[in-house]
């Protein structure tokens, strides 16, 4: 039972464009959602967040929106770089210890 | 000078051997956890220690058994290894008010 869901295992995008990467979620409970990045051979590092009361979280070329009702968020990057290519993990948190990943997406920029 | 590091990076091994993975953080954060990324990529919790005190564990073999000597260290011990524990084992930790958390950069297990 996947609580967190990234359908698209890939994703290739040309340099300059707008990657937009998706996640969805069956907990009505997750008040709180991250997106992390890793690059082969390291450890996933925290990108953006969002908290169940907003629906849009920017910092920098990166955006995160929130749709509650559908349950569904989703990472805008804009403009796409070849250095963004890596996998992308959307988690999601009740507010305690506990966090839960998806199976990550696999960005290509292309130059 | 890295947030959180685990040795080794590489462990291969035979059936049935019992191993150690450690892990340490200097961001003098009171939570540190284990996941596992098997081979469908998902990173699923395995444990998790708050001040030393265990908090989260999974449903995870009796064969695995974290060990929390100080807030700054949590190793994990693995007995009678089997095939199906191949896979990577990433620490990670974080303050005990924030929901992020710093990985460190994995420790991939090959069990022959």
């Amino acid at each position: 039972d996947q609580q967190v869901k990234q359908n698209s295992p890939s994703l290739s995008v040309q340099e300059g464009r707008i990657s937009i990467l998706n996640c969805d979620y069956t907990n009505s409970m997750f008040d709180y959602f991250l997106w992390y990045k890793k690059y082969p051979a390291e450890g996933p590092t925290f990108l953006i967040s969002i908290s169940s009361i907003k629906d849009k979280n920017e910092d920098g070329r990166f955006t995160v929106f929130l749709n509650k009702s559908a349950k569904h968020l989703s990472l805008h990057i804009v403009p796409s770089q070849p250095g963004d290519s890596a996998v992308y993990f959307c988690a999601a948190n009740t507010g305690g210890f506990k966090t839960i990943f998806g199976a990550g997406t696999r960005l290509f920029v292309k130059a | 000078d890295t947030a959180v590091s685990q040795t080794p990076k590489y462990l291969v091994t035979q059936m049935g051997n019992d191993k150690s993975i450690k892990c340490e953080q200097n961001l003098g954060h009171d939570t540190m956890y284990w996941y596992k990324q098997d081979s469908k990529k998902f990173l699923k919790i395995m444990f998790s220690y708050n001040n030393k005190e265990l908090i989260i564990n999974e449903t995870v073999p009796n064969r695995f058994s974290p060990k929390s000597p100080d807030k700054a260290h949590l190793n994990l011990h693995i007995n009678s290894l089997e095939l199906g524990d191949s896979a990577v084992y990433f620490c990670a930790s974080s303050r005990q008010d924030q929901n992020i958390q710093y990985f460190g950069a994995g420790t991939r297990l090959s069990v022959l």
